[in-house]
């Protein structure tokens, strides 16, 4: 296990709804990037917070937002759901500081199971 | 744009065999390559990395891959397959150096008794 923990593990919500999904990263990681893994698709970045601030983000519209607190846990916010919101949302943290370690490796979380109806 | 192919959905090998997943890709500059896998209904645990340096690299559970930069591949190898290797395995490059990974479509590995 990593040590990145997603919160909840699946969840059904209805279109027009909206949902927020948590991330714990890995103790000393403070970059955390969310993404989405639609089925039978590889995962699509959404957007990274590296110390609090977003530091790049995805082809995804603004109804996705995000926050990451101050000890480095983040959340994953969807306004107005749609169906094509349906997916596995994967939270990642890096170790341990990228600008000073680049290119280290993402540890993954096991995912947030998203249904729209 | 950089982005990463894999052209195989399925790659069915019999225990025992060795195995290569392939991934090609394509970036501007320097690649920085990643094999992560992905077990049912669970996140995605990373194997290996390419940065820098010897071009074969290896990682977690026997896998390795080489990077050939004539080609643009990165495959993914093991000498000896085993059951418990099948799983989703996705090739990923790394933009820049800005943590944001780009993913291949991914290539489901069936080990065979």
């Amino acid at each position: 296990e990593t040590g990145v923990t997603q919160s909840p593990t699946h969840l059904i919500k209805t279109r027009g709804q909206q949902v927020t999904l948590r991330c714990s990263s890995q103790s000393g990681h403070n970059t955390v990037s969310w993404y989405q893994q639609a089925l039978g698709q590889g995962p699509q970045f959404i957007f990274q917070y590296y110390r609090e601030e977003e530091n790049g983000r995805g082809n995804f519209p603004p109804r996705f937002s995000g926050l990451q607190f101050p000890n480095y846990s983040s959340e994953l916010n969807v306004n107005a759901l749609e169906l094509d919101d349906s997916a596995l949302y994967l939270c990642a943290s890096s170790l341990p500081d990228r600008l000073v370690v680049p290119n280290t490796e993402a540890f993954f979380g096991q995912g947030t199971r998203l249904t729209v109806v | 744009a950089q982005s990463v192919a894999q052209p195989e959905d399925q790659v069915n090998v019999a225990e025992g065999n060795p195995l290569t997943v392939k991934c090609t890709y394509s970036v501007s500059g320097n690649p920085y390559l990643f094999w992560y896998v992905q077990y049912p209904n669970r996140g995605l645990q990373f194997l290996l990395k390419y940065i820098t340096g010897d071009n074969l690299v290896k990682g977690s559970y026997g896998f390795e891959a080489e990077f050939n930069k004539s080609q643009t591949s990165f495959h993914l190898k093991k000498p000896s397959a085993l059951v418990s290797d099948s799983a989703l395995y996705f090739c990923a490059v790394e933009s820049g150096n800005t943590g944001k990974l780009i993913f291949g479509q991914g290539t489901t590995l069936q080990v065979k008794p």
